[in-house]
């Protein structure tokens, strides 16, 4: 079965540039969340979409900025990067706005700031 | 969001069962008592949820007590993939996001 797809799994960038990273959810998936989870630290809520809005908002920098297309790709652009922006990054998708309970997330994309 | 208490780690041996538990006392009517897991490396995974009766899937059973004020995830032969960092959220299905906080990290030995 297709499962949430993220892009690129390891991206290596130096302080002050910027990285966009990409998630592609499960079809016929409506919802998608970002998490970002430091070294041995548990994953924190950044922001939610559910059809394309903006559904629910975490502890995301206003460095960081996100949206969720008409085909429900979702991208997390990140800019002015900070050594501390250092972490994995997942996408998690659900079907009809997260009702059913189930989240499912992708393999994570690992952001390295030199 | 209301807030769980778990054990920080937990062992157990391979094929045994795991109760792995969760205290929850602020929990209002109308949140849900979740479980993901997070093996290393990896991103989290569903295990199981409930409201008020007893689960079960194929990977685990839920037990919610009487007063919802705590559940009890149980793995009825633990296997050593089953070695990773288990969660027990609250949420209500007007919620979005998951709080994952401090879960319990459950070693199984051979």
């Amino acid at each position: 079965a297709a499962g949430v797809i993220q892009s690129p799994r390891h991206l290596i960038k130096e302080k002050r540039e910027t990285a966009t990273l990409k998630c592609y959810p499960i079809p016929r998936h409506d919802t998608v969340y970002w998490y970002q989870q430091g070294p041995g630290q548990d994953p924190q809520f950044l922001i939610s979409f559910y059809e394309k809005m903006q559904s629910d908002k975490g502890s995301i920098p206003d460095r960081f900025s996100a949206q969720q297309f008409s085909d429900y790709h979702s991208e997390l652009n990140m800019s002015s990067l900070e050594l501390g922006d250092s972490a994995l990054y997942f996408c998690a998708s659900s079907p009809r706005g997260g009702n059913t309970g189930e989240l499912f997330f992708g393999e994570g994309s690992r952001l390295t700031v030199l | 969001d209301a807030k769980t208490t778990q054990p920080n780690s937990m062992e157990s041996n391979e094929e045994e069962p795991v109760h792995l538990p969760c205290n929850h006392s602020t929990i209002s009517g109308t949140d849900y008592i979740h479980w993901y897991r997070q093996l290393p490396s990896q991103g989290p995974e569903y295990v199981i949820h409930g409201l008020t009766s007893n689960v079960n899937n194929r990977m685990a059973s839920l037990a919610i007590a009487e007063d919802r004020k705590s559940s009890t995830l149980i793995l009825h032969r633990a296997t050593l993939r089953d070695a990773a960092v288990y969660y027990c959220i609250l949420r209500d299905n007007y919620g979005q996001n998951f709080v994952f906080g401090p879960g319990t990290r459950l070693s199984v030995l051979p």
